[in-house]
């Protein structure tokens, strides 16, 4: 069984670029969930995608953006970086939309 | 506001001692209540869970979790601790009104031999 991945592992960008991560959810799971993690704190709920639809989502502004694929892999988009941005990305994946997730290892992005 | 709370940053526990690690929370409705853990260079990884029924929960590594509906509170224990125990613990919610997951801050175990 093959967990979750995510692409790349590290990014580093300029303010005002755009990015796009990327994530492999497990095997038989429809559901992903995007966060936001700071150092030194939680996870912060970003979006979660049920079926290629979006189900729900954090406080976030609308530069961040996501997709999820027919094979329930997942993009998240974020436009206009901004220095704050920095953080780890965390995709998770699961059977269902309350179910308990599986996380990836994330992707580290840094803003300059 | 809707959030979770973990009141220490930090706890500290001998070896065999019995560990506890508090979560309280504010979210309304019924919520879906979660422990995940963190090792060192590793990813989240899910500990245990409570949707319905009988308020103490067990899950992995001979972790349980006691849900107090009138205290809001999700707090993680284990009676015997192990020095493997020693991790980044995060309580987390899921809020089926909104369809929204909220993380507490995260509390660091440590185990001393």
């Amino acid at each position: 069984e093959t967990g979750v991945t995510q692409s790349p592992t590290h990014l580093i960008k300029t303010r005002g670029q755009q990015v796009t991560l990327r994530c492999s959810s497990q095997s038989g799971h429809n559901t992903v969930s995007w966060y936001q993690q700071a150092l030194g704190q939680g996870p912060q709920f970003i979006f979660q995608y049920y079926r290629e639809e979006e189900n729900g989502r954090g406080n976030f502004p609308p530069r961040f953006s996501g997709l999820q694929f027919p094979n329930y892999s997942s993009e998240l988009n974020v436009n206009a970086l901004e220095l704050d941005d920095s953080a780890l990305y965390l995709c998770a994946s699961s059977a269902g939309t309350a179910d308990e997730q599986y996380f990836g290892p994330g992707t580290r992005l840094t803003v300059t | 506001a809707q959030s979770v709370a973990q009141p220490e940053d930090q706890v500290n526990v001998a070896e065999g001692n019995p560990l506890t690690v508090k979560c309280t929370y504010s979210v309304s409705g019924n919520p879906y209540l979660f422990w995940y853990v963190q090792y060192p260079n590793r990813g989240l990884q899910f500990l245990l869970k409570y949707i319905t029924g009988d308020n103490l929960v067990k899950g992995s590594y001979g972790f349980e979790a006691e849900f107090n509906k009138s205290q809001t509170s999700f707090h993680l224990k284990k009676p015997s601790a192990l020095v493997s125990d020693s991790a980044l613990y995060f309580c987390a919610v899921r809020d089926l009104n909104f369809n929204k997951f909220y993380f507490g801050s995260g509390t660091k175990l440590n185990v001393k031999p």
